[in-house]
């Protein structure tokens, strides 16, 4: 079946510009997970969605991150007036369970802020 | 200090060799234990959870040594294919979060 999607796979914007980023779950997943990853580092968790609601956003770095799921599949994360450290590869996973260990990665959007 | 810690590596092994590595974590309170593997600019998928007592999957081993709060992986047999970057993953008892290390990137060569 089809696997978790993420588009774009590339983004190149400028600094102060808005992003949006979306990640498609598996069909029947509730439990929606974003991350970011720098380069020679593990996924960073930034926010959690079980259905429609955020469960857990503490590690969104800043108020302009931003992330919706509005009817518990498809989840935009946006970040706005982007900065260079905001470049990284931001990684978008989906589980059946909330306590599910297993969380399947989509293959990432590469986000460069230049 | 990080919550998950590992050596970076590179690790260098000849095809055929047996390698391990581990990982360390800092929360007593964490309660699963996982390895991911990671494909260079691909993403994580899960190679094999850890269980208290040791669990072993074809060539991989995995051991959780919870007085001294450290996970490890032997990899027997090593084939080309499992050049990588192994991340060692915790979840704390009472959080759903998974806490990523940094990953343990390893070169088995010809």
């Amino acid at each position: 079946g089809a696997g978790v999607s993420q588009t774009p796979s590339n983004k190149v914007t400028e600094k102060g510009k808005y992003v949006e980023l979306r990640c498609d779950p598996i069909s029947g997943h509730t439990a929606l997970y974003w991350y970011r990853q720098s380069l020679g580092q593990g996924p960073e968790f930034l926010i959690y969605f079980q259905g429609t609601g955020a469960a857990d956003d503490s590690g969104l770095p800043n108020d302009r991150f931003f992330a919706v799921r509005p009817e518990g599949s498809v989840s935009t994360l946006k970040i706005q007036r982007t900065e260079r450290g905001d470049s990284a590869v931001y990684l978008c996973a989906s589980s059946s369970l909330v306590d599910s260990y297993e969380q399947y990665f989509g293959p990432g959007t590469r986000l460069t802020v230049t | 200090r990080k919550e998950v810690e590992q050596d970076p590596g590179p690790f260098n092994v000849p095809e055929g060799a047996t390698v391990a590595f581990n990982c360390t974590y800092s929360n007593s309170a964490s309660q699963s234990f996982f390895w991911y593997r990671q494909d260079c600019r691909k993403e994580p998928k899960l190679l094999m959870s850890v269980y208290s007592s040791g669990n072993e999957d074809g060539r991989f081993t995995a051991q959780l040594n919870r007085a001294s709060q450290y996970i490890s992986l032997l990899i027997r047999d090593s084939k080309l294919s499992d050049s990588a970057t192994y991340l060692c993953v915790v979840r704390e008892r009472s959080n759903y979060q998974l806490i990523w290390g940094a990953g343990t990137k390893l070169i088995i060569k010809p």
